[in-house]
């Protein structure tokens, strides 16, 4: 079946470094890549929906400038938390959906950021 | 915006069936979807059934779906310890980059 993986799965940063995590499909190319975030015992929040070869797009209330989002080739999109604080501290979901609609969207195992 | 409703918790016994329920409010939804997210985990997809559709079952999983009232239902049969996460409707609408609506989230826990 579909499989997204998602590194790292956990990372604990400085205030003021950059913390990138990866969003690759293993097994099928994903034209739709989506970025969330979760805050504890909330659902998800969608932060941006990238497509690939193209800029992402970004939810009301997300910086973009912050929260970069890379969708260089059909199975990788990147984020990258620029400058992270301690509210940046939260658990990162990205999911992928393929060509084909039925398939639905596959999500990672998530990337539980922590921001000392 | 669209607005998925779901009880927060739902306890069972082990054994028993659980019924987790999720209104939504866009009638253009094509897909709907169950997913389970364990502690500290992704997300797993469980199931998915067609805006079409009434009813699909898959083993111990039921889906019943009514499109007139938005009204979706997962139910899990012979609940298991194992079943103990949280679980969350999601709908597709077919605008913008299709992307899922989920809801708030059911944490279902099993009772030994």
């Amino acid at each position: 079946g579909a499989v997204v993986s998602q590194h790292p799965s956990r990372v604990i940063c400085k205030s003021g470094t950059s913390v990138k995590i990866e969003c690759r499909s293993l097994d099928f190319q994903a034209t739709t890549m989506f970025w969330y975030r979760q805050f504890p015992k909330q659902s998800l929040m969608l932060m941006a929906t990238s497509n690939e070869g193209s800029k992402a797009t970004y939810e009301q209330g997300v910086e973009k400038d912050k929260f970069l989002i890379n969708h260089a080739s059909l199975t990788l999109s990147t984020l990258t938390v620029t400058s992270a604080h301690p509210e940046d501290s939260s658990f990162y979901i990205c999911s992928a959906r393929s060509y084909s609609g039925w398939r639905g969207y596959t999500f990672g195992s998530g990337t539980r950021l922590t921001v000392v | 915006g669209e607005d998925v409703e779901q009880s927060l918790f739902l306890s069972v016994r082990e054994g028993d069936s659980s019924v987790i329920n999720c209104t939504y409010t866009d009638s253009s939804s094509t897909y709907l979807y169950w997913y389970k997210q364990e502690p500290g985990a992704g997300l797993q997809l469980l199931t998915y059934i067609f805006s079409n559709m009434d009813m699909k079952q898959d083993q111990r999983l039921t889906v019943l779906l009514n499109k007139k009232d938005k009204h979706l239902s997962l139910r899990i049969a012979d609940t298991q310890t194992g079943d103990s996460a949280i679980y969350f409707c999601a709908e597709s609408i077919p605008t913008g980059a299709n992307n899922l609506f989920f809801g708030t989230g059911t944490r279902l826990t099993v009772i030994p």
